[in-house]
Formats: structure tokens, C-alpha cells, sequence
């Protein structure tokens, strides 16, 4: 069945820093691709999507290209601040499109000043 | 603006007995409502949706079941807790499948 892999973490980086987190997944067809943010405190939020191969989704500095050829979908920033320390997401949805969900086991990521 | 409640956030609960947690949603009408769950460790797991008013999908047999008895209103519940039934419980719902989900802030169950 369709699944969803994370790099492990917790991924603790410097500010400024740059950020990787590798997500890759296993799907049959064409999913849409996504990834949610969970900030201490808070319930899960779409950070951003892609739903189509080479698109790439982008939001607050982060980047994710959706890469068919690899079926990867790895989350980047340039520079990271102490306000991104959170746990981050990968998802597919269902292609069937009903809505559902299918998560990667999250990565936390601690951003120290 | 729609907005979702859930609670309670935390519940500690003995083995054998009931559970009922609650999600209410605001501000929108007949939306796809989802329960998910969270294990230590694990991904985030599809429990069950659904997408109108006692129509529920269930994605894997458990000891849980859930119900929806008003438009905006999705209960997920258990008669006899289990050990394995510990974990983070996240409603969620969208406008449409496919579309964005919009997340509650989650209830953390601890069953002993």
C-alpha cells in the first residue's frame, strides 16, 4: 500500500542554518504531495503542497519540489529561525480523492539561538 | 472564519472502560470530518471519515468507532479502552476531498 518515509530526527540545527528534512514516499498513480507543521502547542497546519511531478510548493521560506523520478519530496529552507522549531509532516493523499491522508512519523526540529 | 474544537486535550483513562472524545467545527457546512491518530513513534493513522451525516468510513478494524450525528459534529468512541488504544487523537476536517485539511489541536490519551 501506499506509505510515506521521514528522515529521522530530532534534527537539531544554528540559526540561519539551512535545513533538510528528506521525505520519500510509495504510491501507485499521481498523489498529491504535502507537508504539515505542528508547532509546540499547536494542532497540525498545511506548511505546502504539490500535486503535480516538478511542481514545487513553497510557504514562510520553505521549499519542496515534487520529484517523481526519485517519488521524493524533500523539505528545504535556506536560513532557519528559532520560530521553525516544530514537527514537521510529509503526506500523500489518497489518490482515490476522498481526502485521506497518509503521514510520514514526523520529524521535530530544534532550532537553537 | 471556520475554526474546530476538540477535547478534551488530555485524558487519562482505565482499561475497560468507555471513551468519548468530541469535534465540533464552525463556520462551514457539510464538511469531510476525519479522526486520526498518532502513536508513539508512528505516523499519523486514518481512523475513520466521513462525509456527511451518519455516513462514517472506517480505515482499520479497531475498538474504537465513531459516529456523526449532526452536520458539524464528529464523536469517536470506545465501550472498552484498550492498552493499545493510547496515543494522540487529531479531528481534522476540508471542504472537499482532496482539498486542505484544517486540524484540531488534538487530545493526548493515556489508557492504564
Amino acid at each position: 500500500g501506499d506509505s510515506v518515509t521521514q528522515m529521522e530526527g530530532p534534527v537539531t540545527l544554528s540559526e540561519e542554518a539551512f535545513l533538510t528534512i528528506n521525505c520519500t514516499y510509495t504510491a501507485t498513480g499521481y498523489p498529491s504531495l504535502f507537508w504539515y507543521v505542528q508547532y509546540p502547542g499547536e494542532g497540525l497546519q498545511l506548511l505546502l503542497k504539490a500535486t503535480k511531478a516538478d511542481d514545487k510548493g513553497s510557504n514562510k521560506g520553505f521549499e519542496a519540489t515534487y520529484r517523481k523520478e526519485t517519488t521524493s519530496f524533500h523539505l528545504e529552507k535556506g536560513s532557519v529561525q528559532v520560530s521553525d522549531s516544530a514537527v514537521y509532516f510529509c503526506a500523500l493523499s489518497d489518490v482515490s480523492n476522498t481526502g485521506k491522508l497518509i503521514f510520514g512519523q514526523g520529524t521535530t526540529l530544534q532550532v537553537k539561538p | 472564519s471556520q475554526t474546530i474544537h476538540q477535547w478534551p486535550a488530555t485524558l487519562v483513562q482505565p482499561v475497560g472502560s468507555p471513551l468519548s472524545l468530541e469535534c465540533t467545527v464552525e463556520g462551514t457546512s457539510n464538511p469531510n470530518l476525519y479522526w486520526y491518530r498518532q502513536a508513539a513513534g508512528r505516523g499519523l493513522q486514518l481512523l475513520f471519515y466521513s462525509v456527511g451525516i451518519g455516513q462514517i468510513s472506517s480505515e482499520v478494524p479497531q475498538n474504537l468507532s465513531a459516529s456523526r450525528p449532526q452536520d458539524r459534529q464528529f464523536i469517536l468512541s470506545s465501550k472498552k479502552l484498550l492498552l493499545s488504544d493510547s496515543g494522540f487523537y487529531l479531528c481534522a476536517w476540508s471542504e472537499d476531498p482532496g482539498g486542505k485539511l484544517f486540524f484540531g489541536s488534538g487530545t493526548q490519551l493515556s489508557v492504564l
